[in-house]
């Protein structure tokens, strides 16, 4: 079956720094990948997803790509804010069928520091 | 931007009681979900629903599990009987065709 991993826990950094949360999945189709953020008692908003055409998105500063040789959707952003303290979560959906239920990885909690 | 409604944030219950949680999706979304999350693991697909049908559901929405939505308004989740292994919070969702899903803040749900 589908599989999300993200292989960080926590990610501690300064502000300033730049961002990089890992995330690899397996899967039989060829799915379309997202990330999601999560702030502390809100609910999950999605952040990224990817494209078809293979172009990269981007928002509020993040973009991902997706390598499909590698099986990754690693999320970067050049800078980290204070407000980009969150927990974000990996996800796939297979791009076949009328089913688009979300797969998740197990999530990244991201500190951003002073 | 559009909205998911949970209620309640929070619920209590003794092992056995009967629980529904509820879910108010995006006004004209038509695609619903339900998630489990256990405290320190990841979010699960437990099932979802268009049409006024279950389209598919997981491994994890056992028999006690059932879901509805009377009178198109809110969409919700039955556990009759709870068990101890219920405990988690319970993410609904709501998309349109295909689209990005919605997600509400999520019914932490505690079974004694």
């Amino acid at each position: 079956g589908d599989s999300v991993t993200q292989t960080e826990g926590l990610v501690t950094l300064t502000e300033g720094l730049p961002v990089m949360l890992n995330c690899t999945y397996q899967s039989t189709y060829s799915p379309f990948l997202f990330w999601y953020v999560q702030h502390l008692n809100e609910a999950p908003k999605l952040l990224l997803k990817s494209f078809t055409d293979n172009k990269r998105p981007e928002h509020q500063g993040f973009h991902a790509t997706l390598h499909k040789s590698s099986s990754s959707f690693h999320l970067q952003k050049s800078s980290a804010q204070l407000s980009d303290s969150a927990l974000y979560y990996c996800a796939l959906s297979a791009a076949t069928g009328g089913n688009n239920k979300l797969t998740f990885g197990q999530g990244t909690v991201l500190s951003v520091i002073p | 931007g559009p909205k998911v409604l949970q209620i309640p944030s929070h619920q209590i219950i003794d092992m056995g009681q009967m629980v529904t949680l509820n879910c108010d999706p995006v006004s004209n979304h038509l695609y619903f979900y339900w998630y489990k999350q256990i405290l320190g693991q990841q979010m699960e697909f437990l099932v979802n629903f268009y049409n006024g049908k279950v389209m598919e559901k997981s491994k994890l929405f056992k028999d006690q599990f059932s879901v509805e939505r009377p009178d198109g308004s809110y969409f919700t989740l039955k556990i009759q009987p709870t068990a101890l292994e219920d405990s988690a919070v319970y993410f609904c969702a709501s998309s349109l065709w295909q689209g990005e899903q919605y997600f509400g803040p999520g019914t932490r749900l505690t079974v004694l």
